[in-house]
Parts: C-alpha cells; sequence; structure tokens
C-alpha cells in the first residue's frame, strides 16, 4: 500500500499568515492527490482534488501543488475559519485509499 | 440537498455486532460508489470498505472477514455490518460518496458520522 506522510504534525499560526502543508507519497501518484480539512466533531471537508483543482466553493485563498511524490497545500492569507487539521490522500493505487496523517492548525 | 446520514453506532462488547446505516438524499446510492471510512478517538482518518456502482466490494485488511458493505435500492441506504468487533475499531464511522471530478477519484460528499465503542 502507498504510504502518505504529513509534515508539520502540527503548526501554531496567526490570522493572516502564509501557510504551507507538506504531503509526501511511499511512490509516485502522478496527481491522484487530494486534500481535506476537518474541524472538530466535524466531518472532513474536500477542499482540493487532482493536486490543484478546488473543489466547488472552496475560497481561493487555498492552492495546492506538486506531482510525483511531493505535495503542497498552501493558505495564502490564514483566516479564523481555517484553524482546522488537514488530511492529504491519495486516489493512484486503490482501494486502500490512505490518507496522511494529519496536519493541525493552531493559533499562535 | 444532497446529505447522508449515518445511524446505528452505539456501545458494544467485543467479539459482538453491530450494523450501520447511511441513508442518502439528493441522489441515487446505487449510482455512485460508497465508502465507509472511520477515525479513532483523536487519530486520523482509515478508509473501511468500498462498494462500486457496479456492485464490487473492497475491504482494508484491518477489517476484511468481519465488516460486510452492502446497500438497499429500495430504501437509497448503504449499510456496514461489522462481526467480530475489537476495541481497535472504536471510531467514529462516516459513510462517504466517492466521485471523479476530472478523472481522479475524491470523497466528495460526506454523512456526519456515528460513533462505535467496542468496550466490555
Amino acid at each position: 500500500d502507498i504510504q502518505m506522510t504529513q509534515s508539520p504534525s502540527s503548526l501554531s499560526t496567526s490570522v493572516g499568515d502564509r501557510v504551507t502543508i507538506t504531503c509526501r507519497a511511499s511512490q509516485t501518484i502522478s496527481t491522484y492527490l487530494n486534500w481535506y480539512q476537518q474541524k472538530p466533531g466535524k466531518a472532513p471537508k474536500l477542499l482540493i482534488y487532482a493536486a490543484s483543482i478546488l473543489h466547488s466553493g472552496v475560497p481561493s485563498r487555498f492552492s495546492g501543488s506538486g506531482s510525483g511524490t511531493d505535495f503542497t497545500l498552501t493558505i495564502s492569507s490564514l483566516q479564523p475559519e481555517d484553524f482546522a487539521t488537514y488530511y492529504c490522500q491519495q486516489s493512484y493505487t486503490a482501494p486502500p485509499y490512505t490518507f496522511g496523517q494529519g496536519t493541525k492548525l493552531e493559533i499562535k | 440537498e444532497v446529505q447522508l446520514v449515518e445511524t446505528g453506532g452505539g456501545l458494544i462488547q467485543p467479539g459482538g455486532s453491530l450494523r450501520l446505516s447511511c441513508a442518502a438524499s439528493g441522489f441515487i446510492v446505487s449510482n455512485n460508489h460508497m465508502n465507509w471510512v472511520r477515525q479513532a478517538p483523536g487519530k486520523g482518518l482509515e478508509w473501511v470498505s468500498l462498494i462500486y456502482s457496479a456492485g464490487t466490494t473492497y475491504y482494508a485488511d484491518s477489517v476484511k472477514g468481519r465488516f460486510t458493505i452492502s446497500r438497499d435500492n429500495s430504501k437509497n441506504t448503504l449499510y456496514i455490518q461489522m462481526n467480530s468487533l475489537r476495541a481497535e475499531d472504536t471510531a467514529v464511522y462516516y459513510c462517504a460518496r466517492l466521485l471523479a471530478p476530472a478523472g481522479h477519484y475524491a470523497f466528495d460528499i460526506w454523512g456526519h458520522g456515528t460513533m462505535v465503542t467496542v468496550s466490555s
């Protein structure tokens, strides 16, 4: 199975900061990479699919890039509602659809 | 409105069985690829099972032989039958639709989740 590793596991940030989260796959996955946002007690929400395509309704401050094994999720200017946990997930060789371990954005 | 609503969670003893349901509205379950994804307390997301629209099913190794995914087309509902439950199956269980926008599969619709606690 393909393993997904995110870094950092947590990040203390402030409103207005530019934030970058990294996701690395254990083997090449082309651009078969999705990003999700999860707030406490809520279901995950799809943010980005195919590594860089914003899902419907997702604000443009979110962007994704990468291909092969290395991917990034960038939030250009962090808003209060963006404090959450973010997960990457591969769909290249699936099932199983493996997720990263998550990156928690915390208020500094 | 497109929506998924899970029910059936609860407290169950190790070795017991439980069936979770996921009622869909706004779309037809049998025309879509449907999944169960779980999240243990304080942990990350773990894909559990998939039923393709054609009916083919897949399972994570951790539940293979113990869990069975199915659907009832007349009720537009997805199920997962969980047998021989273990403490490590304790989690919030989400149902999720798998869509392929631009040819790349992603979980685009999620239910709110139902908690399963396996404990004596």
